[in-house]
């Protein structure tokens, strides 16, 4: 149990197209999700807590007009990069915290692999 | 500030060897304290965990210790293997709802 999907796995576009990235909880109802980025040897940076039915609240330092986050239900959030830049190209990772679980686990879910252009 | 120091930032060892690696947090209210392992391109694997009611916890050659007054925890592998060869993050709760990762350690295991 506890499994996250998310889609795609990679994807390559030109700078200044939009991509939007799914995260999804496969068995578990997740009211919050989070999403972060990785750039090559470095650690996850927390980008944003993304809860359903409200909207996300960002780390300092990440522009919400750029990473638009949207949590419609509770094992579904999206992440949308918009107007990316070759800047953007990271590894985004989401996670679910699964619906009354005191303590903060996460699933993770594989990774999609941005590279712009 | 929300902070979570990791040491060392790499650590290689031979085969059959221990290793550890330490982690200090800046936020008391902590109360959850996972550990990582990462390969190269995918997701992080939660290996174990500690919560903030437990002083040490061990799984097989895994072990994790905890000192809340110092604000401390640090994970410990025995008997390494190659295959324990990987990329190994500790992590920390703050403000109760969304957890702050340390930098990363590089563990090489040499046959």
């Amino acid at each position: 149990g506890a499994v996250v999907s998310q889609h795609p796995s990679w994807v390559i576009c030109k700078s200044g197209t939009s991509v939007k990235i799914e995260c999804r909880s496969l068995d578990f109802q997740a009211t919050t999700m989070f999403w972060y980025r990785q750039f090559p040897k470095q650690s996850l940076m927390l980008m944003a807590t993304s809860n359903e039915g409200s909207k996300a609240t960002y780390e300092q330092g990440v522009e919400k007009d750029k990473f638009l986050i949207n949590h419609a239900s509770l094992t579904l959030s999206t992440l949308t990069v918009t107007s990316a830049h070759p800047e953007d190209s990271s590894f985004y990772i989401c996670s679910a915290r699964r619906t009354g679980d005191f303590y903060n686990e996460q699933f993770f879910g594989p990774g999609t692999r941005l590279t712009v252009l | 500030g929300e902070n979570v120091e990791q040491h060392p930032s790499t650590l290689s060892v031979q085969e059959g060897d221990s290793a550890v690696i330490k982690c200090t947090y800046s936020d008391s209210a902590s109360n959850y304290f996972p550990w990582y392992k990462q390969e190269l391109g995918k997701r992080p694997q939660l290996i174990i965990d500690i919560r903030s009611n437990v002083g040490e916890k061990k799984d097989q050659r895994i072990a994790v210790t905890l000192n809340k007054t110092a604000k401390h925890f640090s994970l410990h592998i025995t008997e390494t293997q190659p295959e324990d060869s990987a990329v190994y993050f500790c992590a920390a709760t703050f403000n109760t709802d969304k957890l702050i990762f340390g930098t990363g350690t590089r563990l090489q295991v040499f046959p």
